[in-house]
């Protein structure tokens, strides 16, 4: 079964305000997360990751911070603009060995951003 | 260069008919993935090519038939689809080895309707 789900299947924010997308993971051993976005007609783009020796990494306007603790992930973006508006996938990667990882996608969550 | 190209943009076809789908990646990954991905939900895996040998098929009908001729091209074969096959077929491409070298990079997607 999936083992990366979220809390909020939708988020609506005004632009310019902080968004905060939030994801739940099962699997303790995952090593790797990835945050994904996707817009409409558009395959998934790489936003972040992060390796679960860490805690927080930033990217240009976007955090991530894993809590290891509660298996909880969570994707931070700063002055949200209109085109931050898409359905945002968090995925792990568990590690099966071999020269591939298998990516495990949460259900997403679509996050509009309102003018 | 994260660029993972995929034709047919849109492609239409009969039950009856053959199509396929091709993909293409210049990034020396050596991974490759083939995807299907339904309307609202998240991409769900079909086929991981790894070192050009197919290295997971998760359970797809025979009437998908993935083909990876070289480390760079991709093709996925379709005959006598059905209805519920319609969807939009994701490539994603992967460096392979190690946490972070699993990063999968995805192409547009084709938009497959089967009449």
């Amino acid at each position: 079964g999936e083992s990366v789900g979220l809390h909020l299947p939708t988020l609506s924010v005004q632009e310019g305000d902080n968004s905060i997308i939030n994801c739940a993971y099962s699997n303790s051993a995952s090593d790797y997360f990835i945050w994904y976005k996707q817009e409409s007609g558009k395959g998934p783009q790489f936003i972040i990751d992060i390796r679960s020796n860490m805690d927080k990494r930033q990217g240009q306007r976007v955090t991530v911070l894993l809590n290891k603790t509660v298996k909880h992930l969570s994707l931070q973006i700063a002055a949200t603009q209109p085109g931050d508006s898409a359905v945002y996938f968090c995925a792990e990667i568990q590690n099966y060995g071999g020269s591939q990882g298998n990516l495990i996608f949460g259900k997403g969550t679509k996050l509009s951003v309102k003018p | 260069d994260t660029e993972v190209t995929q034709t047919p943009k849109h492609l239409v076809m009969g039950m009856t008919n053959k199509k396929s789908l091709k993909c293409e990646q210049h990034m020396g990954h050596r991974a490759m993935y083939w995807y299907k991905q339904k309307a609202k939900k998240p991409p769900e895996l079909m086929f991981v090519y790894s070192y050009e040998k197919l290295s997971i098929n998760e359970s797809v009908p025979s009437r998908f038939s993935p083909e990876c001729p070289n480390s760079s091209l991709l093709n996925l074969h379709l005959h006598a689809l059905q209805p519920e096959d319609s969807a939009l077929y994701l490539c994603a491409s992967s460096q392979g080895g190690g946490s972070s070298a699993y990063t999968q990079y995805f192409g547009p997607g084709t938009r497959l309707t089967v009449l």
